[in-house]
């Protein structure tokens, strides 16, 4: 059974651009979770799908925005990037938002 | 402010010692702790708890509640050198949103 993807794994970009997050849950899995991890903050949380419909949000500005399709797949943006945007984006997929989640490899993004 | 305090933040031991991390929270409306392992990049699950008191148990690994208290600890018995990694402390916060602690860095010398 193929496992979360997290796509790209590397990501390098400049201050003011945006940027847009792919993750592949689990086949079955409904629910998709995004964090944020930093060495000064832990892991953060973003927001939460499930099917279609996101269910809750962590404390983010607006620049950071998420969706998620009809096939569970979902991507998350961010615009007007700043430096301190520099981190490991992570997912976590589950069957129907519990607590036994799955996470992929994440997404570094650097912002120069 | 919902908060998730994780002590120590790293610890060295040397294989066979057994270590307790701890993980104390203030969050408003509780509705589990979880507990992840990060060796690399994903965190894998490790443990649920809901209810005061039961021990969860996995191999070497385990893990109790304390609601009174507001904390949990994680022990690990006869640790090995592939222990060593970032245990994470989540708490899930009323429905879907979860709560992290900044996690203990595990380190086991042969």
């Amino acid at each position: 059974k193929a496992g979360v993807t997290q796509t790209p794994r590397y990501l390098i970009k400049t201050r003011g651009q945006q940027v847009t997050l792919s993750c592949s849950p689990i086949s079955g899995h409904r629910s998709v979770s995004w964090y944020q991890q930093t060495p000064g903050q832990g892991l953060q949380f973003l927001f939460e799908y499930f099917s279609e419909t996101q269910r809750n949000k962590g404390n983010f500005p607006g620049r950071f925005s998420g969706r998620q399709f009809s096939n569970s797949r979902s991507e998350m943006n961010v615009s007007t990037l700043e430096l301190g945007d520099s981190a490991l984006y992570l997912c976590a997929s589950s069957p129907g938002g519990g607590a036994e989640a799955f996470f992929g490899q994440g997404t570094r993004l650097t912002v120069v | 402010e919902d908060k998730v305090v994780q002590s120590p933040l790293s610890l060295v031991v040397h294989e066979g010692d057994t270590v307790t991390l701890n993980c104390s929270y203030e969050v408003t409306n509780f509705r589990s702790l979880l507990w992840y392992k990060q060796e690399k990049k994903a965190p894998t699950f490790l443990f649920m708890l809901t209810s005061s008191g039961i021990e969860k148990k996995s191999g070497r690994l385990s893990s109790i509640l304390d609601k009174k208290e507001l904390s949990s600890i994680l022990n690990i018995t006869a640790t090995q050198t592939g222990d060593s990694a970032i245990y994470l402390c989540a708490v899930e916060r009323g429905t879907y949103k979860y709560i992290f602690g900044t996690g203990t860095r595990l380190k086991v010398l042969a």
